[in-house]
């Protein structure tokens, strides 16, 4: 059974922290994605990457880096934490081939709090 | 141009009724539209998908109808029931891209 894990499933932080939300998955896939889902929003587009140590900005990057140094695992850093990062926070990975990218799988998602 | 939109925003059907969510695109080059349900508290997952080569895909109770000329497809749940109540996202990607935008989701509740 395919797995992409989180650290955590709520986390509540207090403006100016730096925060980590990290993510694994066990399917070998290239792609790796960062979303923030808000309502009415849909899936936000934050950060991904295609390869280890290879990263690309998405629509709304600011506030927030990412470290791949690992094929399984991506990091999403939020340098000073601010409330309006309150969010929920999913990670997906994917194939990098093909139909690869509309194909993604999910975790279970980081609700974050912040105060 | 590479905006997804995703109508209605919430949908309420009776059980074993039709539900309709609906799609549009602008960028021609999209070649695969997948849908994803997330249920509260979990993850969206991939439901189905459909490539522009045909006009329909069924699986089981879930269908997609995709048309091409006016750049819209659609999911339609037949004999909607309780257990389906979620959130729907469309989406579209392209072959060779890395990205898939996703529709603002669709709230689906339907009543016993």
């Amino acid at each position: 059974d395919v797995k992409v894990t989180q650290s955590s499933r709520y986390l509540v932080k207090r403006t100016g922290e730096k925060v980590f939300l990290e993510c694994v998955q066990d399917m070998d896939h290239e792609n790796m994605f960062w979303y923030r889902q808000d309502p009415g929003l849909g899936l936000r587009l934050i950060y991904f990457s295609y390869d280890v140590k290879m990263k690309e900005k998405g629509d709304i990057p600011e506030g927030y880096s990412v470290s791949r140094e690992k094929k399984e695992r991506f990091s999403l850093i939020l340098e000073s934490a601010s409330t309006n990062q309150t969010s929920m926070y999913l990670c997906a990975s994917s194939w990098l081939g093909g139909q690869g990218p509309g194909e993604q799988y999910f975790g279970p998602g980081t609700r974050l709090t912040v105060t | 141009q590479q905006q997804v939109k995703q109508s209605p925003q919430s949908l309420i059907v009776q059980k074993g009724g039709i539900s309709i969510i609906n799609c549009a695109y602008e960028n021609t080059a999209f070649d695969y539209f997948p849908w994803y349900q997330q249920f509260p508290g979990k993850g969206p997952a991939l439901l189905i998908a459909i490539r522009p080569d045909v006009s329909e895909k069924k699986e089981g109770r879930f269908t997609i109808s995709f048309n091409k000329s006016a750049k819209q497809f659609s999911l339609h749940i037949m004999d909607s029931q309780p257990g389906d109540s979620a959130t729907y996202f469309c989406a579209a990607s392209m072959t060779g891209g890395f990205k898939t935008i996703f529709g603002a989701g669709t709230r689906l509740f339907v009543k016993a």
